[in-house]
């Protein structure tokens, strides 16, 4: 059983498009996160959510979006791709924050390229 | 605000040599935790350990071990007797109790490990 699934795994699509990358945990945690990893393998957080509530957003343009229907789920929106979004995605989860100790568990990533 | 060093960008090792990763963090916490992690070249990330910032206790699991001091600052990862599977990304990861960031990432260090 997949622990922390996104779909899907690549995504290609041009400038000015929308897209959407789902993310399923099925680990029952009470946090999921969405982190963007570019070329040079830097991992950056982009947002975390905990009980649907939104609790961290680093400086990422408005164009990205997440939106948590319920615990288990953390999508992220992309609206008017550019060129410079382009990138591997992770979604992870945790028990709870890991301000308070807990380790992450991470997707397969989700790698997009805008041409 | 937390900061993490990892200040070997690749590490090129002949299998059976060990090698040791090294992690120098930043904070102003007294509570933290010091996490790593494995990207394999398949790409997703995969949990190592954790380490709270009140036990300096060394870890040992298998081939792995890691050296956390204070004093320094340091969460070094050694793999003793390495193989060709051990090549793969290493990240080291700090989370600060009273932080706003739930985890920042080290650049990463690139393990080869050749035959």
């Amino acid at each position: 059983d997949t622990a922390v699934s996104q779909t899907p795994k690549y995504l290609v699509t041009q400038m000015g498009n929308d897209k959407s990358i789902k993310c399923e945990q099925n680990l029952g945690h009470d946090t999921m996160y969405w982190y963007k990893q570019d070329s040079k393998k830097f991992l950056k957080i982009m947002f975390s959510y905990n009980n649907k509530e939104l609790i961290i957003n680093e400086t990422v343009p408005n164009r990205f979006s997440p939106k948590s229907p319920d615990k288990a789920h953390l999508n992220l929106h992309i609206n008017s791709l550019e060129l410079g979004d382009s990138a591997v995605y992770f979604c992870a989860s945790s028990q709870e924050r890991s301000r308070y100790g807990y380790e992450q568990y991470f997707g397969p990533g989700t790698r997009l390229t805008v041409t | 605000a937390q900061k993490v060093t990892q200040a070997q960008t690749e590490i090129s090792v002949v299998e059976k040599e060990d090698v040791t990763l090294d992690c120098v963090y930043e904070t102003r916490d007294t509570t933290y935790y010091l996490f790593w992690y494995k990207q394999p070249p398949s790409g997703e990330l995969v949990f190592l350990i954790r380490r709270n910032s009140f036990d300096e206790q060394n870890e040992i699991s298998g081939r792995y071990s890691w050296n956390f001091q204070k004093s320094t600052s340091s969460f070094n990862f050694t793999i003793t007797a390495s193989q060709v599977v051990d090549s793969a990304v290493y990240f080291c990861a700090l989370s600060e109790a009273y932080g706003n960031n739930d985890m920042r990432f080290g650049a990463g260090t690139r393990l080869t490990v050749k035959p």
